[in-house]
């Protein structure tokens, strides 16, 4: 596709449960982000991709976060044991593999857990 | 710390009257200095990058600016369409990783 896709567009999910939330960068991005948008505060980057190279996992917020892009393209971020806390919008961005690359984003997952 | 500052939270404009934007930065060595837009449910859309001190950036109504502390974003005539949530990020040296630090938006509202 032309621009970064995500799936679900939606999800809604029971305290407890593990959800996953995927990206599909633009074709030919090396670089793959997952920011956190909570109600009221800026993105908060979670995780970082650059080709083989091993992620920057600095920005998860604990443990239950995990990430994998497989095959240098999609990129599955996991939330085990979902916290009401957890409820925001997951965005991920893909950029080329320059420094000053900019970022675009996708439409994001909104994530609500009850 | 690093961090990036918006100001002010919300604007409400008038078409046609024009207005400024403000994202001051404070960071270790600025790598670049981007403006995106959003819109309510979607992802924020790519609008500008500057680099360097004394650069400037124009599309349509919109134009960016850059100092050594801070960035204006511009809006000449703005139309209701105009109407968003304006975001500012930076990257910065420092890190191996390119991310990006977000202030927490101008919510923008152009009334007809």
């Amino acid at each position: 596709g032309a621009g970064v896709s995500q799936s679900p567009s939606n999800k809604v999910t029971e305290k407890g449960k593990d959800v996953e939330l995927r990206c599909d960068p633009i074709s030919g991005h090396t670089a793959l982000y997952w920011y956190r948008q909570s109600l009221g505060q800026g993105l908060e980057f979670l995780i970082y991709f650059q080709g083989n190279s091993a992620p920057d996992k600095s920005g998860l917020p604990s443990d239950r976060f995990s990430a994998e892009r497989t095959g240098g393209s999609v990129s599955t971020l996991t939330i085990q044991r979902t916290q009401q806390e957890d409820s925001a919008v997951y965005l991920c961005a893909s950029s080329g593999r320059g420094t000053q690359e900019t970022q675009y984003f996708g439409p994001g997952t909104r994530l609500l857990v009850l | 710390e690093d961090q990036v500052t918006q100001s002010p939270e919300a604007l409400r404009l008038q078409e046609g009257e024009s207005s400024s934007l403000n994202c001051s930065y404070t960071v270790s060595g600025l790598r670049g200095l981007f403006w995106y837009r959003q819109d309510p449910g979607k992802g924020p859309e790519f609008l500008f990058t500057l680099y360097s001190a004394g650069e400037e950036k124009e599309k349509e109504r919109l134009k960016a600016t850059l100092t050594k502390k801070e960035s204006f974003l511009h809006i000449t005539a703005p139309k209701p369409e105009d109407s968003a949530t304006y975001l500012c990020a930076v990257s910065y040296y420092g890190g191996a990783t390119n991310k990006l630090i977000f202030g927490t938006g101008t919510l923008l509202a152009v009334q007809p």
